[in-house]
């Protein structure tokens, strides 16, 4: 059964880089059929979403977030990444990362991992 | 400021039906698939409708979505104290390229 584990530090000081990683278990993120995305959360607000990647590389971005925002996928590890740079206090959020169930970004996000909780201060 | 528009919150009583609404635009609703989801205090947002009107496995009939036009709506009758939680929208905007939500509506079964 696929899951999906969100994983990296839960504090980051401001104007440095924050960096997670999904990992992918029951199923190969190399499938063709498949985009995996990211989506935040902060506290008390709604979802906003960051971006998405195809195993292949292609990759579609949030445009307010574009300028600061990279994805990328490591096969070997069977799990993407989400890494965001010169965060501020207004990146504090729930982290989720979750699969596109068809092979494009426009389809919908059916399975969701558990979220962390990232905290920017100092 | 979300790109889709849902009210804030609705009620109903316990048995009755709600309905929540969405409302987009002719690149975000008007021409691409709408999906909703349900969140729980604490955890992770659910699909409850993909492709605008179908439901995953084992989500029960209560659960309804429709559209028209720029604007999909999420129905559900038999409501229960179990359903009381954030519902969202969401689709892709063509001309923002993304993945766009609304603002989440609190449901309360009074």
């Amino acid at each position: 059964q696929l899951q999906l584990q969100e994983s990296g530090p839960g504090l980051v000081k401001p104007s440095e880089t924050l960096s997670l990683t999904c990992i992918v278990s029951g199923a190969s993120i190399s499938n063709s059929n498949y985009y995996w995305g990211w989506i935040r959360q902060p506290p008390g607000k709604g979802l906003e979403w960051i971006g998405s990647i195809h195993y292949t590389g292609s990759t579609y971005y949030n445009p307010s977030l574009n300028s600061r925002v990279t994805i990328f996928v490591d096969m070997s590890k069977n799990h993407f990444s989400l890494i965001l740079s010169s965060v501020t206090a207004a990146d504090t959020a729930v982290y989720y990362c979750a699969r596109h169930k068809g092979g494009t970004p426009e389809d919908d996000l059916d399975l969701w991992g558990q979220g962390t909780l990232v905290i920017v201060s100092s | 400021q979300s790109v889709l528009t849902q009210p804030p919150s609705v009620s109903a009583a316990p048995g009755q039906k709600v309905t929540i609404s969405c409302s987009g635009s002719s690149s975000s609703i008007g021409n691409h698939y709408v999906f909703w989801y349900r969140q729980l205090p604490g955890t992770a947002p659910k699909l409850l409708i993909y492709d605008t009107n179908k439901r995953p496995s084992g989500i029960p009939d209560r659960f309804s979505g429709s559209k028209s036009g720029t604007s999909a709506t999420l129905g559900i009758t038999g409501l229960q104290t179990g359903d009381e939680a954030d519902y969202y929208c969401g689709t892709w905007d063509s001309s923002l390229t993304a993945v766009v939500f609304g603002g989440g509506t609190k449901l309360t079964v009074l």
